[in-house]
């Protein structure tokens, strides 16, 4: 079974620009969460889907967003960039719940 | 306040050395999972602990779940360099589906 997958895996952009990232969750997996990983702050969490419904949210503005279609892959969306939202950002696909999360090789975004 | 504390924060010992990562909280988990994550990629599964007491073995890996469901430790035999990476602790708190809280890390490095 193919493992999560996250799409690009590098990318480089600078302050005030917007950027989406991919991921494509393992098959059959409903649930895909996104993590933010900082050296500073560690993972922090975004927000969750299921079935294309946003059910939880981390502690982050607005700027932040994401959303989920109909065949589980999602996308998070980061608008106005700060140098501040420079981090490997992460996410993982679960069958919902509380079961075992697996993650992806994550984005590695870097803001000018 | 870290409602997930991971002590010790830097390992850094010989191969063949044993060694103990902890992982403590105020809060019962329903569950809690360790990954192992190397640099530049998302963090993998080693073992999810569920039952209180509960000890689960990887190979040299022992895991172990407090009575209480609020702490747990991971026990590395006869550590090799293989073993060198960042392990992180996370469960779920209450009713937050979806949502991992995670360690702040152990970073292991063991020398050859």
């Amino acid at each position: 079974k193919a493992g999560v997958t996250q799409t690009p895996r590098y990318l480089i952009k600078t302050r005030g620009q917007q950027v989406t990232l991919s991921c494509s969750p393992i098959s059959g997996h409903r649930s895909v969460s996104w993590y933010q990983q900082t050296p500073g702050q560690g993972l922090q969490f975004l927000f969750e889907y299921f079935s294309e419904t946003q059910r939880n949210k981390g502690n982050f503005p607005g700027r932040f967003s994401g959303r989920q279609f109909s065949n589980s892959r999602s996308e998070m969306n980061v608008s106005t960039l700060e140098l501040g939202d420079s981090a490997l950002y992460l996410c993982a696909s679960s069958l919902g719940g509380r079961n075992e999360q697996f993650f992806g090789p994550g984005t590695r975004l870097t803001v000018l | 306040t870290q409602l997930l504390e991971q002590s010790p924060q830097f390992l850094s010992i010989q191969e063949g050395e044993n060694l103990t990562v902890y992982c403590n909280s105020s809060s019962v988990f329903s569950s809690l999972q360790w990954y192992r994550q190397e640099p530049g990629e998302g963090p993998v599964l080693l073992v999810t602990v569920v039952t209180g007491g509960e000890v689960k073995k990887l190979k040299r890996l022992t895991f172990q779940f407090g009575d209480a469901r609020k702490d747990s430790s991971l026990h590395i035999t006869a550590a090799q360099p293989g073993d060198t990476g960042l392990y992180l602790c996370a469960g779920y708190i209450g009713t937050s589906y979806g949502k991992l809280t995670f360690g702040q890390g152990t970073i292991l490095t063991v020398h050859p």
